[in-house]
C-alpha cells in the first residue's frame, strides 16, 4: 500500500514569507500526486495535481509543487504567504498501478499552516 | 462550492444505533468515494462506486455498507455504532474511476456517537 509522509504537522510563517510544506511518498512506481486544502468546517479543495509531463505544477491561489522522482517528494510552495492561506493542507497520492485500489487516494496526516500578521 | 452535496451536516446518535449518510455527486460525475476523517486515523478511504457498481474497497468495517443508486447518489450505512465511529465522513466524486482524475469533496457529515 502507498504511504504518504508530511513532515511537520504544524508550520507557522509570517505574512509575506515563503511557504514550504513537505510531502514524501513511498511507492517505487511514481504515483499520481495531489495537494488538497481544508478550511475549517469545510471539505477538501484541490490545489493542484501532477500526473505526467512538466514536474513543476502550478495550482490555485499562487501555490505550486515540484515532483522530484529521485527524492520521492512533492513539496508545496508559495512565494508569499497571505492570511487567507491559513488552513490544513493534505498531500495525497493515487496508485498508478490500479487494480483493487483503483482511484482511491492515500492521504498524509496533514499540515496545519498558521500565518502571522 | 464543489458541487458535491452531503446530508445531514451533523448527526448525533447513541451506541448500537444505525445511521445513513447521503451524498449527491457533481452533475455528470459517475464515481463516488467515501472517506472517514478522524484524529486517530487521519483521512482513510472506505469505498468507491462507479456507475452503480462497487469499484474499490478500503478499510471499511463489516458494520458499514454503501450503495450507489441509478441516479448516481450514494448512501453510506453505518450500523451497530461504536464510540470510535465518531468522525467526519466525506463523500467525493470524479468524472470517471481512474487514478489521475481529481476528486471533488463534499462538506462532510460530522457523526458523533455518544
Amino acid at each position: 500500500a502507498q504511504s504518504v509522509t508530511q513532515l511537520g504537522s504544524h508550520v507557522s510563517v509570517s505574512e509575506g514569507a515563503l511557504v514550504l510544506l513537505r510531502c514524501n511518498y513511498s511507492s517505487s512506481v511514481p504515483p499520481y500526486l495531489f495537494w488538497y486544502v481544508q478550511y475549517p468546517n469545510q471539505g477538501l479543495q484541490l490545489l493542484l495535481k501532477y500526473t505526467t509531463g512538466a514536474t513543476l505544477v502550478k495550482g490555485i491561489n499562487g501555490f505550486e509543487a515540484e515532483f522530484k522522482k529521485s527524492e520521492t517528494s512533492f513539496h508545496l510552495t508559495k512565494p508569499s504567504a497571505h492570511m487567507s492561506d491559513a488552513a490544513e493542507y493534505f498531500c495525497a497520492v493515487s496508485d498508478k498501478r490500479g487494480g483493487s485500489t483503483l482511484g482511491r487516494l492515500y492521504f498524509g496526516r496533514g499540515t496545519q499552516l498558521t500565518v502571522w500578521p | 462550492d464543489s458541487g458535491v452535496t452531503q446530508t445531514p451536516k451533523h448527526l448525533i446518535t447513541a451506541t448500537g444505533q444505525r445511521v445513513t449518510l447521503r451524498c449527491s455527486p457533481r452533475s455528470g460525475d459517475l464515481s463516488v468515494y467515501w472517506y472517514q476523517q478522524s484524529l486517530d486515523q487521519g483521512l482513510q478511504f472506505l469505498i468507491q462506486y462507479y456507475n452503480g457498481e462497487e469499484r474499490a474497497k478500503g478499510n471499511i468495517l463489516e458494520r458499514f455498507s454503501a450503495q450507489q443508486f441509478p441516479d448516481l447518489h450514494s448512501e453510506l450505512n453505518l450500523s451497530s455504532l461504536e464510540l470510535g465511529d465518531s468522525a467526519l465522513y466525506f463523500c467525493a466524486s470524479s468524472v470517471a474511476g481512474g487514478q489521475s482524475h481529481e476528486q471533488y469533496f463534499g462538506p462532510g457529515t460530522r457523526l458523533t456517537v455518544t
